[in-house]
């Protein structure tokens, strides 16, 4: 069975802060994607990373795919309430089935 | 051009009773899935389609069925609900990589 840790389940943090959210497994992954989902919505991607020690940037946002292809990591510049969500990571196997996360719940305080 | 959409939006079933699911998609897209999301445990796949007339068990398939009969909707049925099959049900489709999701069916078992 391939699962995938996301660590911290919960995360409380006043704006401007910076935070860290890890995406673990010991499986390898052909990519790793990101997803966000707010109350009562779908998730939508944010990003897929592809290659071992690929990082990409998106505005405040940074993430990074572990050299073995095993890890990923979710990284916040001064959070704002608008980043307030569930980030999920997945796992991307034989190009099309995903393996997700149980999600990491962001809620960033004014 | 609507995305995924799913219908109904709400439903509430004694046990024993059945129901359908459906997920519709204008994008053309091959693969379709359906997930369940419970809290703590992310998004897990039910069944998922990798083309018109083929079907696949997912992570957690048992007590439920599916069809795609035609490329653009999957249909997800319970034949007959158990409260353990309480849960939000996403549909999403993709072609290959970004899966894009449906707003979800929030399903209550009593």
């Amino acid at each position: 069975t391939q699962l995938l840790e996301q660590s911290p389940q919960f995360l409380s943090i006043q704006e401007g802060e910076n935070l860290t959210v890890y995406c673990n497994s010991s499986s390898v992954f052909s990519s790793l994607q990101w997803y966000r989902q707010e109350p009562g919505e779908g998730p939508v991607l944010l990003v897929t990373v592809v290659t071992g020690g690929e990082v990409k940037k998106l505005k405040r946002l940074t993430f990074q795919f572990g050299d073995a292809r095993k890890d990923s990591s979710l990284h916040i510049t001064a959070a704002q309430p608008g980043d307030t969500g569930l980030y999920l990571c997945a796992g991307v196997i034989g190009g099309f089935k995903t393996i997700f996360g149980a999600g990491t719940r962001l809620f960033v305080k004014a | 051009n609507a995305g995924v959409t799913q219908t109904p939006k709400f439903r509430v079933l004694k046990t024993g009773q059945s129901m359908t699911l459906l997920c519709a998609q204008d994008m053309n897209h091959e693969y379709m899935y359906w997930y369940r999301q419970d809290p703590g445990m992310g998004l897990r796949l039910i069944h998922y389609s990798v083309g018109e007339g083929t079907t696949a068990k997912g992570e957690v398939p048992d007590g439920y069925n599916v069809s795609r009969l035609k490329k653009q909707n999957f249909l997800l049925g319970l034949e007959s609900a158990a409260p353990s099959q309480t849960s939000v049900y996403f549909c999403a489709s993709s072609r290959a990589g970004e899966q894009f999701f449906g707003p979800g069916t929030r399903l209550t078992v009593l």
